[in-house]
This record gives structure tokens, C-alpha cells and sequence, in this order.
């Protein structure tokens, strides 16, 4: 059980145009989903918290008009990167837990390679 | 400010050698401590730990955690090539959502 399914596993853009990345709870709800970033041999960076319903929650120094995080229903969360540049480039990751259980380890999605050309 | 802090950041052992991961952590509300394995993509959860001073087991792998200390380790005994990775501690931290914090990781090479 508990599979976060990432979608797609990479992709290749072009600099200027849109960019979307769906992340899936298969079977449970996730009423938070979360969103890293990874560069190369580096940790996982939050960007953001996304919650059922509501606006996402930034962190310090991430974009919220170039990084569109939307979470529609308890089982998607899908994170837009607009108007893309080389410097988005990037390993993108998905998480989520389950809906009312807060210490449960959270599942990631396989994450998404994006590279900007 | 919250962190959580791993070492060594690097580690080169031979298969068949017994390795210990620490992490060490300072978060406001801690709840629990989590361990991931990172290979080429996402990270897989190793163990959860909540409570202190108990083991959690899984194959060659053990951790425990230290409430008072505000530390865990990882251990991997008789360490195979397979478990070449780096190694996540992760905390989750209770803001009214949930932020989880990580760690810079543990990049572990296991030489045949």
C-alpha cells in the first residue's frame, strides 16, 4: 500500500514554455502533499506544502508565480513550472502522507528529471 | 532555526564491514525521525522512529533513536554492494501543516 505515483518520470523543454508534473495518492488520501526540488548530490529542498483545497504554503525563496502548485482533490497535486528556464533544470519529487495519520512516513512519488534547453 | 545534521557525508567501506550512519537534530514539536534510502531516483523509506532507546529492525539494517541526545543512527551490518546510496534522515516538523526537514545525506560506497 501507500504508492505515489509521479508523472512524467522526466522531460525535456524547451526555455520559455510551461512545464506540468502530476503527483497521484494510488490508494489512499493525501490531504498534504509536499514538493522538493533535488540537485545534483545534494539533499531534497522543500518548495512547498500543497493541502486539499487550499493555496499551497511556499517556502522562503521559491516563486509561487513560477512554481503553480494546485490540489484539487485528495488524490492529485500537480506542480507547473511556467515559463521554464536552463536554470529550472532539475530532479522534481512528490510526497504525501496519509490523511490523518502525521507521523506516518511519507511516500514519494519516482520523481521527475526536468531539463530546460 | 530547525536542522537536522548527518555524518559523515561520505563513506567508502569494504563488503562485508558493519557501518553507522548518525543524524542528529534540532526541531520544534518533533514527533518522529525518518530515514529514507536514496538510490538513482526517489527515496524509499527505511524506518520511522518515535520513541527512544527502541530498535527498529530490518534485515542487516537497525536503528535507533535518542530523545534526550536528539540523535538516531543507522546501522548496516555485513554491508553489501547493494547498499551503495545515500541515506536520509528526514524530521517531520508540526507547523500547521507538515514540513518535513532532511538532512544533506550520507553518500555511502560499499567496494566489492
Amino acid at each position: 500500500g501507500a504508492v505515489v505515483s509521479q508523472h512524467p518520470s522526466w522531460v525535456i523543454c524547451k526555455s520559455g514554455t510551461s512545464v506540468k508534473i502530476e503527483c497521484r495518492s494510488l490508494d489512499f488520501q493525501a490531504t498534504t502533499m509536499f514538493w522538493y526540488r533535488q540537485f545534483p548530490k545534494q539533499s531534497l529542498m522543500l518548495m512547498a506544502t500543497s493541502n486539499e483545497g487550499s493555496k499551497a504554503t511556499y517556502e522562503q525563496g521559491v516563486e509561487k508565480d513560477k512554481f503553480l502548485i494546485n490540489h484539487a482533490s485528495l488524490t492529485l497535486s500537480t506542480l507547473t513550472v511556467t515559463s521554464a528556464h536552463p536554470e529550472d533544470s532539475s530532479f522534481y519529487i512528490c510526497s504525501a502522507s496519509r490523511t490523518g495519520t502525521p507521523n506516518y512516513g511519507y511516500t514519494f512519488g519516482s520523481g521527475t528529471r526536468l531539463t530546460v534547453v | 532555526e530547525d536542522k537536522v545534521v548527518q555524518s559523515p557525508l561520505s563513506l567508502v567501506v569494504h563488503e562485508g564491514d558493519t557501518v553507522t550512519l548518525n543524524c542528529s537534530y534540532e526541531v520544534t514539536n518533533f514527533r518522529s525521525l525518518l530515514w529514507y534510502k536514496q538510490e538513482k531516483k526517489a527515496p524509499t523509506f527505511l524506518f520511522m522512529l518515535t520513541s527512544s532507546g527502541i530498535e527498529k529492525k530490518s534485515g542487516r539494517l537497525s536503528s535507533i533513536l535518542d530523545k534526550k541526545e536528539l540523535f538516531s543512527i543507522l546501522n548496516i551490518t555485513a554491508t553489501q554492494t547493494g547498499d551503495s546510496a545515500v541515506y536520509l534522515c528526514a524530521v517531520p516538523r508540526n507547523t500547521g501543516g507538515f514540513k518535513t526537514i532532511f538532512g544533506a545525506g550520507t553518500r555511502l560506497f560499499v567496494k566489492a
